[in-house]
Formats: structure tokens, sequence, C-alpha cells
């Protein structure tokens, strides 16, 4: 089975764009979850979407939004982008949600500038 | 202070020794990750417990829900163990009422 994959993997972009990033689970898996991971913070849980519905929501600002669609592929958006924004963002899709073993994405390196 | 908490930052160790990293947490949880993390930024998920004890290979993971600490044991490290190794705890009722709350990370470095 192929793996998790995210797509860019690197991106530049300034301050007040936004961004779209990408993230094509493993077939048959149907939750999708993201992270931000940065030097400061660490890893953050960001979202988690299961059969195109967000089903759990971390401590993040409106300008995180994400979806999810019906063959279980994933977007996240982030509007108005800020400098603190640069950071790792991971996903991680199962078969049914966190209490099922996750497999990682290798990341998508957002820059802010 | 936060509420997991991961012992040592920092680790060194040669090539064979029999390594613990630790971590401990503060609010009552249904699960706990172990996560790896080489250089590049790649996570594989190593373990996902609730109680007990799991093994894999050179890896043992052990909780105590009563004490609310965890360990992740590398029995014969090899250079290629080298990485950050992560904590994670889900807490929350259930379902989709749940929150993941990760650790700062152990930097794992074995020298040949």
């Amino acid at each position: 089975k192929a793996g998790v994959t995210q797509t860019p993997r690197y991106l530049i972009k300034t301050r007040g764009q936004q961004v779209t990033l990408s993230c094509s689970p493993i077939s048959g898996h149907r939750s999708v979850s993201w992270y931000q991971q940065t030097p400061g913070q660490g890893l953050q849980f960001l979202f988690e979407y299961f059969s195109e519905t967000q089903r759990n929501k971390g401590n993040f600002p409106g300008r995180f939004s994400g979806r999810q669609f019906s063959n279980s592929r994933s977007e996240m958006n982030v509007s108005t982008l800020e400098l603190g924004d640069s950071a790792l963002y991971l996903c991680a899709s199962s078969l049914a949600g966190a209490h099922y073993e996750q497999y990682f994405g290798p990341g998508t390196r957002l820059t802010v500038t | 202070k936060n509420e997991v908490e991961q012992s040592p930052q920092n680790l060194t160790a040669q090539e064979g020794e029999f390594i613990t990293i630790n971590c401990s947490y503060s609010v009552g949880i249904s699960a706990l990750h172990w996560l790896q993390q080489h250089p590049g930024g790649g996570i594989v998920s190593l373990f996902m417990l609730s109680s007990g004890k799991k093994k894999h290979g050179r890896l043992i993971a052990t909780i105590n829900i009563q004490e609310k600490h965890s360990s992740l044991h590398i029995t014969a490290s090899h250079p290629r163990d080298s990485a950050v190794y992560i904590c994670a705890v889900r807490s929350g009722s259930g379902g989709s009422n749940y929150k993941l709350t990760f650790g700062k990370g152990t930097l794992l470095t074995v020298n040949p």
C-alpha cells in the first residue's frame, strides 16, 4: 500500500497570503488528522476529519481550516498568514480515528516571510 | 507545568546500551502514544497503549495508569535508533471528544 502523501513538501509564502496544503491518506483510511510542529511549541493537534466531517479541533484560531473529500483526501487552509505560522505541517491517517494507529506523512515545510 | 513531561530532554548513549525514556502526564488519559521522528521530519508511530506493556523488536513500552507514567525502553541500542522520541497522550471522554497533548520530545543520539 502506498503511504500517506503530502503536497507540496516545501512552500514559501508572504505574510498576509493564504495557503492550501494537501494530504492523501492510505487507501481505506477514513480519518485524517493535521498537526503543526514548531521548534518552540513542538507538536500540536490542529484538527481531525472523518467521513468528510470535522470531528475534533485543537486550540488554533479560525484562520486554520480544513476539509475532507469523499475519497478521504484532505486539505488544510491557512488564511492571512503570520510569521508564526512557519512550521512543519504533518498529516496522519488512520482507519477510523485517534483510537487507531496513525500513519504520518512526510510533512509540508511552510516558511512565511 | 506542561500536561506531558518527558525526560531526559537529550540522551547520548553508546551502541549496545539499554535506553530508557520517561513520560509523565498530569491528566486522566484514554491512551498514550510513543512516536519516533528522524531528522528530516518523518514520524513513525511506535506504540499506542492504554495499559500494561507492549514489545516490538528491541523496543518495549510500559504504562502505569495509577502513577500516570510511561517508559520507552530500547534494548541493544544502535546508531539507527538516533531520533527524537515523542510521547503523546489522548484524554477526553471518548469518541470525538478527545484532546491530544504532546511532550517536547527526547533527542536520542547513539554513537557507534
